[in-house]
């Protein structure tokens, strides 16, 4: 079993639907990352939360520590959005474990 | 805000041969630096965590002598790939932590590493 788990691995919507990606995670963590892959291979890292709620833009990330579940939420997707989404935990200092990945087709 | 630079983006070599990729942080001193390697439609997997310094500690299963990584400054660490085999053929990502323990991670851009 993956430490990390993410859902859906696929996910295809119009543009403007609201979306929501899941991670669940089995280790205890010191932070939880959500990170964006376009294709072509680079990475920007989203948010870095340890409880609560984050929001930038249109993005908004929330943690459920007790229940070791985050969400990453898109409103009014854009098929910009179209990229594959990430889950890592973070234990420690130096650790992440990381999810295989939320692909994302935003289509017009 | 803080950026990561890693080069080269793409670089196709013949077997045999060593590849460095280096990773630099811009505006910002990064005493840890980490590689990733990914496989197509997988997940990144963590290679080796580099601390300005001192040696890199590499993960269960990777070769230190086969993917060398010096940190040399604070901005910059490398990765070099040596005698490269087809199998080594994959995607290759360093991203740096700022300020502190648990500050936030910026990525490369990758290398996407190709041998003949």
């Amino acid at each position: 079993k993956n430490e990390v788990e993410q859902s859906p691995q696929n996910l295809t919507a119009q543009e403007g639907e609201f979306i929501t990606i899941n991670c669940s995670y089995s280790v205890g963590i010191s932070a939880l990352h959500w990170l964006q892959q376009h294709p072509g291979g680079g990475i920007v890292s989203l948010f870095m939360l340890s409880s609560g709620k984050k929001k930038h833009g249109r993005l908004i990330a929330t943690i459920n520590i007790q229940e070791k579940h985050s969400s990453l939420h898109i409103t009014a997707s854009h098929p910009r959005d179209s990229a594959v989404y990430i889950c890592a935990a973070q234990t420690g200092a130096n650790n992440l474990f990381f999810g295989t990945g939320t692909r994302l087709t935003v289509i017009p | 805000g803080a950026v990561v630079s890693q080069h080269p983006s793409r670089v196709i070599c013949k077997s045999g041969t060593s590849v460095k990729i280096e990773c630099r942080s811009l505006d910002f001193q990064a005493t840890t630096m980490f590689w990733y390697r990914q496989f197509p439609k997988q997940s990144l997997m963590l290679m080796a965590t580099s601390n300005e310094g001192s040696k890199a500690t590499y993960e269960q299963g990777v070769e230190k002598d086969k993917f060398l990584i010096n940190h040399a400054s604070l901005t910059l660490s490398t990765l070099t790939v040596t005698s490269a085999h087809p199998e080594d053929s994959s995607f290759y990502i360093c991203s740096a932590r700022e300020q502190g323990a648990f500050g936030k991670l910026f990525f490369g851009s990758g290398t996407q590493l190709s041998v003949l």
